[in-house]
């Protein structure tokens, strides 16, 4: 079975700088998703960035990009220039391809930004 | 946002009573999900389907049932509701973007079992 873990509960930054938020997962398979999700008050889960482990390049998203070891197991989360409106529950993410229907996700880091 | 709505969004009930919770999408996926949210356990599967009438178990199914007569339409069903069951529900679709088979979330329904 996949676990991920995200070791860090709790996040604050100040506006406008940089943060990374760690998640580590396991799992013995090779043919994989990677994912990180943001939960803000609202409560919505809005899909901030993925990558295909078969890829060695990291996904970037604006002011998002991830930092993916595929042999450490490690994918990381870095937010650049951050913004209040980046206050919120963050989760990554894992889903097999070859099962390919569930989605095993971390416990959730809480990021406060902070003016 | 995926086209994807919950009803109701919040819901009280009482212990032994059924409840069902309807996620509707409008873009025709093939791939529907049932989420629950506990604190500190992030999101975990309770069922999904792969199409009209095609369904299977995840990881939390005790307790609950689901139904897909049309494409559109994934209930879930607490046949008897309990306590344990007060939770955070999420509905989710699978579509390609970007190559990539991702899945994109209702808005939620909140379930308190009283």
């Amino acid at each position: 079975a996949q676990t991920v873990t995200q070791s860090q509960p709790e996040m604050s930054v100040q506006e406008a700088e940089t943060v990374t938020l760690s998640c580590t997962y396991d799992t013995s398979e090779s043919n994989y998703y990677l994912f990180w999700y943001k939960q803000p008050p609202s409560r919505q889960m809005i899909l901030v960035i993925r990558q295909e482990a078969y890829k060695q390049q990291n996904a970037t998203e604006n002011r998002f990009s991830v930092n993916f070891q595929k042999a450490a197991k490690s994918f990381s989360l870095k937010i650049s220039d951050s913004q209040l409106g980046d206050t919120a529950m963050y989760f990554c993410a894992f889903v097999d391809n070859n099962a390919g229907n569930m989605l095993t996700f971390g416990g959730g880091t809480r990021l406060m930004v902070k003016p | 946002d995926a086209g994807i709505t919950q009803s109701p969004r919040h819901k009280v009930t009482e212990t032994g009573t059924p409840v069902t919770l309807r996620c509707h999408q409008t873009e025709n996926h093939r791939y529907m999900y049932w989420y629950r949210q506990d604190p500190g356990h992030g999101l975990r599967l309770i069922h999904y389907s792969y199409g009209v009438k095609d369904t299977d178990k995840g990881e939390v199914s005790d307790g609950y049932s689901v139904s897909r007569s049309k494409t559109e339409d994934f209930l879930l069903t607490l046949e008897s509701a309990t306590s344990s069951q007060t939770s955070v529900y999420f509905c989710a679709i699978k579509a390609l973007a970007g190559g990539t088979d991702t899945q994109y979330f209702g808005p939620g329904t909140r379930l308190t079992v009283l």
